[in-house]
């Protein structure tokens, strides 16, 4: 299955700021999500990303909270753009894998001060 | 129609012990249902998946029971290890290229020694 290194695994913020988080896949995938784990919850996808078009988002994301960028098939981040404490969850990517399913990184663990 | 339900929330078990957790869909378009672990501070790693054309598969200490009729599926871990305390998530999805999954609400499972 595909390994996908996540950075930065935690951060601590401070409110009104913004945090890019990277996401790398040993191989090349065709679409990346992007989930949101909020403290002891599940998880909800905030959107997919597909190399060379617009990200979609679910509802209740949007891109302007959290731009998506997607510069090659291996290669993905997620901006949380003026950040609030409520922002504060574990973000996820994830890829799918033919034969493998979905993996996951390890997660970015954000806390908004 | 895109909901999975999940239960119990928490479950304690002894050691060599059946640990069972039950989930329910509601989409019969859904036709990968996979389980996931995840433990602390890491991302959610696959466990085990079934498809509808089978009602049951194991792997090791782990077996998925699959009743399509009902739309409910189950994760039975036999032999319950204190190293299986983590937080149990089903999800299930459709089985196209990019098709989200949709996760249940988790299970925290605690194996005491």
């Amino acid at each position: 299955s595909a390994v996908i290194s996540q950075k930065p695994s935690r951060d601590i913020c401070q409110r009104g700021t913004s945090l890019t988080i990277q996401c790398q896949v040993d191989s090349q995938v065709t679409m990346m999500f992007w989930y949101r784990q909020q403290p002891g919850q599940s998880l909800t996808l905030i959107a997919t990303a597909n190399q060379g078009s617009e990200a979609t988002y679910e509802s209740g994301f949007v891109i302007d909270k959290f731009p998506i960028s997607r510069p090659n098939l291996t290669f993905s981040t997620l901006t949380v753009s003026n950040m609030s404490p409520e922002d504060s969850s574990i973000y996820l990517c994830s890829v799918e894998t033919t034969g493998y399913g979905y993996t996951f990184g390890s997660g970015t663990r954000l806390t908004v001060v | 129609q895109q909901q999975v339900k999940q239960s119990p929330q928490s479950l304690i078990v002894q050691k060599g012990g059946i640990s069972i957790i039950n989930c329910a869909y509601e989409n019969t378009a859904f036709d990968y249902f996979p389980w996931y672990q995840q433990f602390p501070g890491k991302g959610p790693a696959l466990l085990i998946a079934i498809r509808p054309d089978v009602s049951e598969k194991k792997e090791g200490r782990f077996t998925i029971s699959f009743n399509k009729s009902a739309k409910q599926f189950s994760l039975h871990i036999m032999d319950s290890q204190p190293g299986d305390s983590a937080t149990y998530f089903c999800a299930a999805s459709m089985e196209t290229s990019g098709s989200r999954l949709t996760f249940g609400e988790g299970t925290q499972l605690t194996v005491n020694p």
